[in-house]
């Protein structure tokens, strides 16, 4: 079955740059989308068709696919950008990533 | 203002049925290009898609849970039904369902999504 493979947690200082990957077969010929989940809440679109920001999602927010991996960048991250991260993809099914905690402080 | 609601039960008996309901506003299930999908997780975990449904009432599901889903639309209500049969102690999870929008490419992606209800299977 298809899959998507994330780090478990990423760590960065406030203002620093965080990068987040996602690594799967499929990613040379499929989108990659991103999801920030913060504590207790719903997950939130960040990141679409590899590269795009929805309307409403800070400019710091920025992904890339090459080959195999997708990356998530985060530039500058704030504390309250402190969430889990999830990448998704689409082969016969929607496939997620077992999602990436990423620490701000 | 686009807006998903879930409604369900809190909690299910081991062996049972579970129904949930997404109630929608702010677009139509009779829209082409967009659908609705149910997407769960259990706590502590990871998300999971489950299925998803199309204005054309075209449908998917989760290989690993097909025989045990049906989802439904109800185009005039502006809901989405999702029932799971058989439920065990792992289905225990926040149950989201999520606004599906078509790419470029064909494929979608979940541009609303619920608050999520949480669903604890347990006797």
């Amino acid at each position: 079955s298809y899959e998507l493979t994330q780090p478990p947690s990423v760590s960065v200082s406030p203002g620093q740059t965080a990068r987040i990957t996602c690594s799967g077969d499929s990613l040379p010929k499929k989108y990659a989308y991103w999801y920030q989940q913060k504590s207790g809440q719903a997950p939130v679109l960040v990141i679409y068709e590899d590269s795009k920001r929805p309307s409403g999602i800070p400019e710091r927010f920025s992904g890339s696919s090459s080959g195999t991996m997708a990356t998530l960048t985060i530039s500058g991250a704030p504390v309250e950008d402190e969430a889990d991260y999830y990448c998704c993809s689409t082969d016969s099914s929607v496939v997620f990533g077992g999602g990436t905690k990423l620490t701000v402080l | 203002q686009v807006t998903l609601k879930e409604s369900g039960p809190v909690l299910v008996k081991p062996t049972e049925t579970l129904t949930l309901t997404c109630t929608v506003s702010g677009f139509s299930l009779s829209n082409a290009r967009m659908g609705v999908s149910w997407i769960r997780q259990p706590p502590g975990k990871a998300l999971e898609w489950l299925a998803h449904i199309f204005s054309s009432d075209e449908k998917s599901y989760s290989t690993s849970l097909k025989s045990s889903l049906t989802i439904s639309k109800d185009t005039s209500k502006s809901q989405v039904v999702l029932t799971m049969t058989n439920l065990d102690p792992v289905d225990t999870a926040t149950y989201y369902c999520a606004r599906i929008r078509r790419d470029s490419s064909g494929d979608y992606y979940f541009d609303f999504w619920g608050q999520g209800t949480l669903v604890t299977v347990s006797s």
